[in-house]
C-alpha cells in the first residue's frame, strides 16, 4: 500500500503569520509531487506540480520545495489571509499510474 | 475554458437504488479520472480514461460500480444497488497527457455529493 503522508492534519494561524506543512511519501519510483487547494464548497486547485529533486515553485505568497531523495515536500504561506483557508492536499504520481492523495492539512486562518 | 463541470451536485437516494452521475471534462482534456472522497480523507482513484478507453479501475471499486467515456468526451459513473457505504463526494478530474515525460495537473469538478438513507 503506497501511504502519502500530510502533517499537520489542521492547523489555526492568526492573519498574517506565515506557516508550513509537510507532505511525505515512498521516495521510489517518483514521477512527480502535485499540491492542491481546496476550499469549502468548491473544486480542488492545482497549485504546483514538482518533478525534479530540489525543485522549488512559487505563486503569490505560497510557496513549495522538494526532496525526492528523502521523500518530503513543504508547503509555505507567508503572511497568511482568511481567504486561504482551505485543505491543502497533495498527490503523488508514480508515472503512468494514478495520483495517491494524502489526507490533507487543513488550515483556517483567523482574521 | 469552463471547466470540468459534474451533475447533479447532491443526490440523496434510499439503499439499493441505483445512480447515474455524469461528468463533462474541459474539452481538449483526453484523459478522466473518477474520485471519491469521504470525511478526513483524501480523494481516493476510482477508475481513468484516456479517451475512451477505459485504462484503469481501483481494485478497490466493486462490481456494483461502473464508468464510461463512449465517445471520448463526457463520463457517467453509475452505481447499482447503493449501500449507505457508497456516501460520499464522487469527484471527476481532467488533464491533457501527451506522451511520456510530461505531467500536467488535474483540473477538478465541483463533484457530486451523495447520500444514501
Amino acid at each position: 500500500i503506497l501511504n502519502v503522508e500530510q502533517s499537520p492534519q489542521s492547523l489555526h494561524v492568526q492573519e498574517g503569520d506565515s506557516t508550513n506543512f509537510t507532505c511525505s511519501f515512498p521516495s521510489s519510483n517518483f514521477y512527480a509531487l502535485h499540491w492542491y487547494r481546496w476550499e469549502t464548497a468548491k473544486s480542488p486547485e492545482a497549485l504546483f506540480v514538482m518533478t525534479l529533486n530540489g525543485d522549488e515553485k512559487k505563486k503569490g505568497r505560497i510557496s513549495a520545495t522538494l526532496n525526492t531523495k528523502e521523500g518530503y515536500s513543504y508547503l509555505y504561506i507567508k503572511g497568511s489571509q482568511p481567504e486561504d483557508s482551505a485543505t491543502y492536499l497533495c498527490a503523488l504520481n508514480r508515472g503512468n499510474t494514478p495520483l495517491v492523495f494524502g489526507k490533507g492539512t487543513r488550515l483556517s486562518v483567523i482574521a | 475554458d469552463t471547466g470540468v463541470s459534474q451533475d447533479p451536485r447532491h443526490k440523496i437516494t434510499k439503499r439499493g437504488q441505483n445512480v447515474t452521475f455524469r461528468c463533462d471534462p474541459i474539452s481538449e482534456h483526453n484523459r478522466l479520472y473518477w474520485y471519491r472522497q469521504t470525511l478526513g480523507q483524501g480523494p481516493e482513484f476510482l477508475t481513468y480514461f484516456q479517451n475512451e478507453a477505459q485504462l484503469e479501475k481501483s481494485r478497490l471499486l466493486s462490481d456494483r460500480f461502473s464508468a464510461e467515456r463512449p465517445k471520448g468526451s463526457f463520463s457517467t459513473l453509475e452505481i447499482q444497488r447503493t449501500e449507505q457505504g457508497d456516501s460520499a463526494m464522487y469527484l471527476c478530474a481532467s488533464s491533457s497527457w501527451v506522451g511520456q515525460g510530461r505531467n500536467q495537473p488535474q483540473h477538478f469538478g465541483d463533484g457530486t455529493r451523495l447520500s444514501i438513507l
